[in-house]
């Protein structure tokens, strides 16, 4: 089935560091990719998604590129402020049937230092 | 422009009763989905209902049920609650055919 896989965390990082999270997935077919950031208390927002192989999805100096060699979608970030402290979750979607359904990893939380 | 609403944000049942939660969707959207999130991992989808009819549904047992009405909204009932029911539930909506989910704050259901 599908699946994904996230690096496991917590991950703590000073201000101004350069942040990677890793993902790498399994799926049938060409599924997209996303990732999503949940702050406390709240629910999902989507930060960046990719559609197919290649593709880099880009927002709020996030960065993650749709590798279907390796199957990674790794998230990227240059320089990390204290207000990124979030958990943030990998996803596929695909089609089964006429539904799209996420699939999400099991999330890292990430802690930014002052 | 009002995103997705779900109520309660909060509630406690106890072991064997029933719950119902709310959920609006996006405006402009017509697909409700329902995703579980326990404490600690990433959310599971629960199931999907378009044009007032489930479409797809996780591994979930017969207890979840849903409804969407002509309205697009949509509840989640759950019978016969479990301890391992306490979790966030988060209500997803988008425009069928349309990638771009938007979930709502989710909510927070604990079983004692």
């Amino acid at each position: 089935g599908n699946s994904v896989t996230q690096m496991e965390g917590p991950v703590t990082l000073s201000e101004e560091a350069f942040l990677t999270i890793n993902c790498t997935y399994t799926a049938t077919g060409y599924p997209s990719l996303f990732w999503y950031v949940q702050y406390p208390g709240e629910g999902l927002q989507l930060l960046l998604k990719a559609t197919k192989a290649d593709d880099k999805g880009s927002n709020k100096g996030f960065e993650a590129t749709y590798r279907k060699e390796t199957t990674s979608f790794h998230l990227e970030k240059g320089s990390v402020q204290v207000s990124d402290s979030a958990v943030y979750f990998c996803a596929l979607t695909y089609h089964s049937g006429s539904a799209r359904q996420l699939t999400f990893g099991s999330g890292t939380q990430l802690t930014v230092l002052p | 422009d009002a995103g997705v609403t779900q109520s309660p944000t909060h509630l406690i049942k106890t072991r064997g009763q029933q719950v119902t939660l709310r959920c609006s969707p996006k405006s402009g959207h017509d697909t409700v989905s329902w995703y579980q999130q326990a404490l600690g991992q990433g959310p599971q989808f629960i199931f999907q209902y378009y044009e007032e009819e489930e479409r797809q549904r996780g591994n979930f047992p017969d207890r979840f049920s849903g409804h969407q009405f002509p309205n697009y909204s949509s509840e989640l009932n759950v019978n016969a609650l479990l301890l391992g029911d306490s979790a966030l539930y988060l209500c997803a909506s988008s425009q069928t055919n349309r990638q771009g989910e938007t979930f709502g704050s989710g909510t927070r259901l604990t079983v004692v």
